[in-house]
């Protein structure tokens, strides 16, 4: 059965630090990955996708993430972080191919900027 | 675009009533929708995913007479929490797929705060 991991529940940094979110997946071929993010009391907002092709892939807000086929990985980056980027982080994957199908979450990871 | 809405975005209600929550795919036409629940500080479970004009698929665990969905129109879809009672309340989000622009990608409301009293 496909899994999502997110190792890490909470993480603060400092206004202007980078950062980087980890997430690895369990799944039978290379899934669809995805990055949301979610501010309190909110829905969903995609950062990020990647189906194919480049393993860099590029966000919204300045975020970007690497596939790393070899250690089942997809982790969020970011060079710069602002204080409105304070929210709960998810990691997601899909299968491939075909319309969108049911997605398995990872558990997130809460971001707190300090100023 | 690819906007979707989700309405009410908070409800409150008492033991053993029903309460509706709809969701709106506002500038595109979502073949499929799928509901969310989502328990505090945990992550987004998904309860059932429906295709428009047909019965909804329910994730093993889920009541199906408890949670009804409906799915009528390529814009609409609507959970129904059936004689809610207060282990019901949580944050419900729902989400919406087009077959066309963008057909892998989920668009998700803003969710629903459930309260029963």
């Amino acid at each position: 059965a496909q899994s999502v991991t997110q190792p890490d529940i909470h993480i603060t940094v400092s206004e202007g630090a980078s950062l980087e979110l980890r997430c690895n997946y369990s799944y039978g071929a290379t899934p669809y990955l995805f990055w949301y993010v979610q501010s309190p009391g909110q829905g969903l907002q995609l950062l990020l996708k990647y189906f194919s092709g480049d393993t860099l892939v590029q966000g919204i807000k300045g975020f970007e993430a690497e596939f790393k086929r070899s250690q089942s990985s997809f982790n969020l980056r970011k060079p710069s972080v602002h204080w409105s980027d304070a929210a709960e982080y998810f990691c997601a994957v899909g299968p491939p191919g075909g319309t969108a199908s049911k997605l398995t979450f990872g558990t997130g990871t809460r971001l707190q900027v300090t100023l | 675009g690819a906007v979707v809405s989700q309405h009410p975005s908070w409800v409150i209600c008492k033991s053993g009533t029903s309460v509706k929550i709809e969701c709106r795919s506002l500038d595109f036409q979502a073949t499929t929708m799928f509901w969310y629940r989502q328990f505090p500080k945990q992550s987004l479970m998904l309860m059932a995913t429906s295709n428009e004009g047909s019965k909804a698929t329910y994730e093993q665990g889920v009541e199906k007479d408890k949670f009804l969905i409906n799915h009528a129109s390529l814009t609409l879809s609507t959970l129904t929490v059936t004689s809610a009672h207060p282990e019901d309340s949580s944050f419900y989000i729902c989400s919406a797929s087009s077959a066309g622009v963008a057909k892998n990608i989920q668009y998700f409301g803003a969710g629903t705060r459930l309260s029963v009293l």
